[in-house]
Protein backbone atom coordinates (compact mmCIF):
# COMPACT_ATOMS: atom_id res chain seq x y z
CA UNK A 1 0.00 0.00 0.00
CA UNK A 2 2.14 2.97 -1.47
CA UNK A 3 -0.52 5.69 0.84
CA UNK A 4 0.75 9.16 -1.25
CA UNK A 5 3.88 9.30 -3.50
CA UNK A 6 5.29 12.53 -4.73
CA UNK A 7 7.81 12.65 -7.67
CA UNK A 8 10.37 13.92 -8.18
CA UNK A 9 11.92 13.82 -4.50
CA UNK A 10 14.52 16.44 -5.55
CA UNK A 11 14.92 19.26 -8.12
CA UNK A 12 16.99 21.97 -8.82
CA UNK A 13 15.88 24.84 -11.02
CA UNK A 14 17.22 28.08 -12.41
CA UNK A 15 15.33 31.20 -12.29
CA UNK A 16 12.38 31.58 -14.91
CA UNK A 17 12.08 27.80 -15.15
CA UNK A 18 8.94 25.92 -15.11
CA UNK A 19 7.91 22.58 -13.57
CA UNK A 20 5.08 20.40 -12.07
CA UNK A 21 5.07 18.25 -9.17
CA UNK A 22 3.22 15.43 -9.34
CA UNK A 23 1.48 13.67 -6.18
CA UNK A 24 -0.64 10.28 -6.37
CA UNK A 25 -2.70 8.60 -3.50
CA UNK A 26 -4.07 5.08 -4.12
CA UNK A 27 -6.65 5.47 -0.85
CA UNK A 28 -9.43 6.79 -2.67
CA UNK A 29 -9.22 10.19 -0.32
CA UNK A 30 -11.46 12.83 -1.62
CA UNK A 31 -9.20 15.75 -0.37
CA UNK A 32 -5.95 16.70 -1.54
CA UNK A 33 -3.32 19.47 -0.41
CA UNK A 34 0.02 21.05 -1.28
CA UNK A 35 1.80 22.70 1.34
CA UNK A 36 5.27 24.13 1.46
CA UNK A 37 7.09 23.77 4.39
CA UNK A 38 10.30 26.41 5.40
CA UNK A 39 11.56 26.73 8.77
CA UNK A 40 10.37 27.80 11.68
CA UNK A 41 6.77 28.46 9.73
CA UNK A 42 5.76 25.05 10.11
CA UNK A 43 3.18 24.13 7.09
CA UNK A 44 1.71 26.79 4.78
CA UNK A 45 -1.16 25.52 2.44
CA UNK A 46 -0.56 26.54 -1.36
CA UNK A 47 -4.20 25.17 -2.77
CA UNK A 48 -6.09 22.33 -1.68
CA UNK A 49 -9.19 19.97 -3.80
CA UNK A 50 -12.35 18.53 -2.26
CA UNK A 51 -12.79 16.56 -5.34
CA UNK A 52 -11.93 15.13 -8.72
CA UNK A 53 -12.16 18.82 -11.35
CA UNK A 54 -12.08 21.25 -8.13
CA UNK A 55 -9.14 23.20 -6.54
CA UNK A 56 -9.22 26.24 -4.74
CA UNK A 57 -6.53 28.27 -3.57
CA UNK A 58 -5.32 28.18 -0.13
CA UNK A 59 -2.61 30.38 2.32
CA UNK A 60 -0.26 30.66 0.12
CA UNK A 61 -0.89 30.54 -3.72
CA UNK A 62 0.49 32.96 -5.68
CA UNK A 63 3.25 31.73 -8.57
CA UNK A 64 1.45 27.80 -8.75
CA UNK A 65 -1.12 26.49 -10.37
CA UNK A 66 -2.87 22.98 -9.34
CA UNK A 67 -5.39 20.84 -11.76
CA UNK A 68 -7.14 17.43 -10.31
CA UNK A 69 -8.39 15.92 -13.67
CA UNK A 70 -8.00 12.26 -11.66
CA UNK A 71 -9.17 11.90 -8.16
CA UNK A 72 -6.33 10.01 -7.55
CA UNK A 73 -3.84 12.84 -8.92
CA UNK A 74 -2.97 16.12 -8.07
CA UNK A 75 -0.50 18.28 -9.32
CA UNK A 76 1.37 21.64 -8.56
CA UNK A 77 3.12 23.98 -11.40
CA UNK A 78 5.11 26.60 -10.74
CA UNK A 79 4.55 28.30 -14.00
CA UNK A 80 7.91 30.99 -13.90
CA UNK A 81 9.93 29.70 -10.82
CA UNK A 82 11.89 32.16 -8.44
CA UNK A 83 14.35 31.59 -5.22
CA UNK A 84 11.51 33.02 -3.12
CA UNK A 85 10.14 29.51 -3.86
CA UNK A 86 13.21 27.43 -2.76
CA UNK A 87 11.08 24.88 -0.08
CA UNK A 88 9.96 21.61 0.72
CA UNK A 89 6.49 20.91 -0.51
CA UNK A 90 4.15 18.29 0.91
CA UNK A 91 1.21 16.81 -0.52
CA UNK A 92 -1.47 15.23 1.80
CA UNK A 93 -4.91 13.97 1.55
CA UNK A 94 -7.35 13.30 3.60
CA UNK A 95 -11.09 10.92 3.66
CA UNK A 96 -14.25 12.62 2.09
CA UNK A 97 -16.09 15.35 4.07
CA UNK A 98 -19.10 12.48 4.23
CA UNK A 99 -17.29 10.77 7.46
CA UNK A 100 -18.58 11.51 10.46
CA UNK A 101 -15.42 12.93 11.48
CA UNK A 102 -13.01 15.09 9.99
CA UNK A 103 -9.84 12.61 9.43
CA UNK A 104 -6.04 13.04 10.03
CA UNK A 105 -4.26 13.71 6.51
CA UNK A 106 -1.82 11.46 4.87
CA UNK A 107 1.01 12.48 3.43
CA UNK A 108 3.80 12.25 1.03
CA UNK A 109 7.75 12.50 2.23
CA UNK A 110 7.95 15.54 -0.05
CA UNK A 111 9.90 17.32 -3.01
CA UNK A 112 12.90 19.46 -2.04
CA UNK A 113 12.54 21.98 -4.63
CA UNK A 114 15.92 24.65 -5.03
CA UNK A 115 15.54 27.68 -7.25
CA UNK A 116 18.85 29.05 -8.53
CA UNK B 1 -10.15 32.87 13.24
CA UNK B 2 -8.39 30.09 14.04
CA UNK B 3 -4.78 29.56 15.24
CA UNK B 4 -2.69 27.13 16.75
CA UNK B 5 0.23 27.87 18.84
CA UNK B 6 3.32 25.63 19.92
CA UNK B 7 5.18 27.52 22.38
CA UNK B 8 8.58 25.63 21.87
CA UNK B 9 10.65 25.71 19.10
CA UNK B 10 13.35 23.32 20.48
CA UNK B 11 13.12 21.16 23.10
CA UNK B 12 16.29 19.50 24.77
CA UNK B 13 15.68 16.62 27.19
CA UNK B 14 17.94 14.04 28.22
CA UNK B 15 17.37 10.23 27.32
CA UNK B 16 14.80 8.55 29.61
CA UNK B 17 13.59 11.74 31.23
CA UNK B 18 9.80 12.52 30.69
CA UNK B 19 8.81 15.15 28.57
CA UNK B 20 5.95 17.62 27.65
CA UNK B 21 5.29 19.27 24.28
CA UNK B 22 2.79 22.19 24.08
CA UNK B 23 0.07 23.23 21.95
CA UNK B 24 -2.81 25.83 22.13
CA UNK B 25 -5.26 26.45 19.90
CA UNK B 26 -7.91 29.43 19.83
CA UNK B 27 -11.15 28.68 17.90
CA UNK B 28 -14.39 29.78 18.38
CA UNK B 29 -16.20 26.79 16.45
CA UNK B 30 -15.54 22.86 17.09
CA UNK B 31 -11.99 21.49 16.31
CA UNK B 32 -10.41 18.05 15.84
CA UNK B 33 -6.71 17.90 17.34
CA UNK B 34 -3.81 15.64 15.95
CA UNK B 35 -0.36 15.46 16.71
CA UNK B 36 2.42 14.69 13.68
CA UNK B 37 5.72 13.86 14.11
CA UNK B 38 8.38 14.50 11.04
CA UNK B 39 11.75 12.49 11.02
CA UNK B 40 14.48 14.07 9.00
CA UNK B 41 13.99 14.10 4.71
CA UNK B 42 10.57 12.36 5.92
CA UNK B 43 6.84 13.73 5.79
CA UNK B 44 4.57 13.60 8.31
CA UNK B 45 3.13 10.81 10.45
CA UNK B 46 0.44 10.92 12.88
CA UNK B 47 1.16 10.26 15.97
CA UNK B 48 -2.04 10.62 18.15
CA UNK B 49 -5.87 12.35 17.43
CA UNK B 50 -8.65 13.70 19.38
CA UNK B 51 -11.61 13.18 17.72
CA UNK B 52 -14.44 12.97 20.52
CA UNK B 53 -14.56 11.06 24.15
CA UNK B 54 -11.82 10.52 26.46
CA UNK B 55 -9.94 13.49 26.89
CA UNK B 56 -6.70 11.51 26.94
CA UNK B 57 -6.01 9.69 23.66
CA UNK B 58 -2.71 7.22 23.49
CA UNK B 59 -0.61 7.45 20.59
CA UNK B 60 1.92 5.62 18.93
CA UNK B 61 5.88 5.00 20.58
CA UNK B 62 4.35 5.81 24.25
CA UNK B 63 3.03 9.05 23.69
CA UNK B 64 -0.13 10.60 24.65
CA UNK B 65 -2.15 13.57 24.71
CA UNK B 66 -4.50 15.43 26.98
CA UNK B 67 -7.36 17.60 25.55
CA UNK B 68 -8.50 20.76 27.74
CA UNK B 69 -11.46 22.47 26.28
CA UNK B 70 -11.08 25.21 29.31
CA UNK B 71 -7.65 26.04 28.84
CA UNK B 72 -7.89 25.11 24.63
CA UNK B 73 -4.74 23.22 25.28
CA UNK B 74 -3.57 19.50 23.91
CA UNK B 75 -0.24 19.14 25.16
CA UNK B 76 1.89 15.89 24.25
CA UNK B 77 3.59 13.81 26.53
CA UNK B 78 6.03 10.89 26.98
CA UNK B 79 7.06 9.39 30.85
CA UNK B 80 10.52 8.37 29.09
CA UNK B 81 12.04 9.16 26.09
CA UNK B 82 14.28 7.47 23.64
CA UNK B 83 17.24 8.46 21.11
CA UNK B 84 14.80 7.72 18.25
CA UNK B 85 12.13 10.06 19.63
CA UNK B 86 14.46 13.12 18.24
CA UNK B 87 12.22 14.77 15.29
CA UNK B 88 10.30 17.90 14.90
CA UNK B 89 6.24 17.21 16.57
CA UNK B 90 3.52 19.26 14.94
CA UNK B 91 -0.03 19.79 16.69
CA UNK B 92 -2.74 20.83 14.08
CA UNK B 93 -6.37 21.40 14.23
CA UNK B 94 -9.42 20.73 11.87
CA UNK B 95 -11.92 22.75 11.44
CA UNK B 96 -15.16 20.91 12.18
CA UNK B 97 -17.45 20.34 9.09
CA UNK B 98 -14.44 21.93 6.51
CA UNK B 99 -11.77 21.30 4.35
CA UNK B 100 -9.02 23.35 6.59
CA UNK B 101 -6.59 22.12 8.93
CA UNK B 102 -4.41 24.78 10.54
CA UNK B 103 -1.13 23.62 11.84
CA UNK B 104 1.71 24.79 14.35
CA UNK B 105 5.02 26.00 13.82
CA UNK B 106 6.54 22.77 15.07
CA UNK B 107 9.01 22.28 18.03
CA UNK B 108 11.86 20.41 17.37
CA UNK B 109 12.46 17.65 19.94
CA UNK B 110 16.64 16.29 20.87
CA UNK B 111 17.08 13.56 22.62
CA UNK B 112 20.43 13.53 24.77
CA UNK B 113 21.94 10.67 25.15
Amino acid sequence: NAGVTQTPKFRVLKTGQSMTLLCAQDMNHEYMYWYRQDPGMGLRLIHYSVGEGTTAKGEVPDGYNVSRLKKQNFLLGLESAAPSQTSVYFCASSYSRVTAFNQPQHFGDGTRLSIL
Amino acid sequence: AQSVTQLDSQVPVFEEAPVELRCNYSSSVSVYLFWYVQYPNQGLQLLLKYLSGSTLVKGINGFEAEFNKSQTSFHLRKPSVHISDTAEYFCAVSISGTYKYIFGTGTRLKVLA
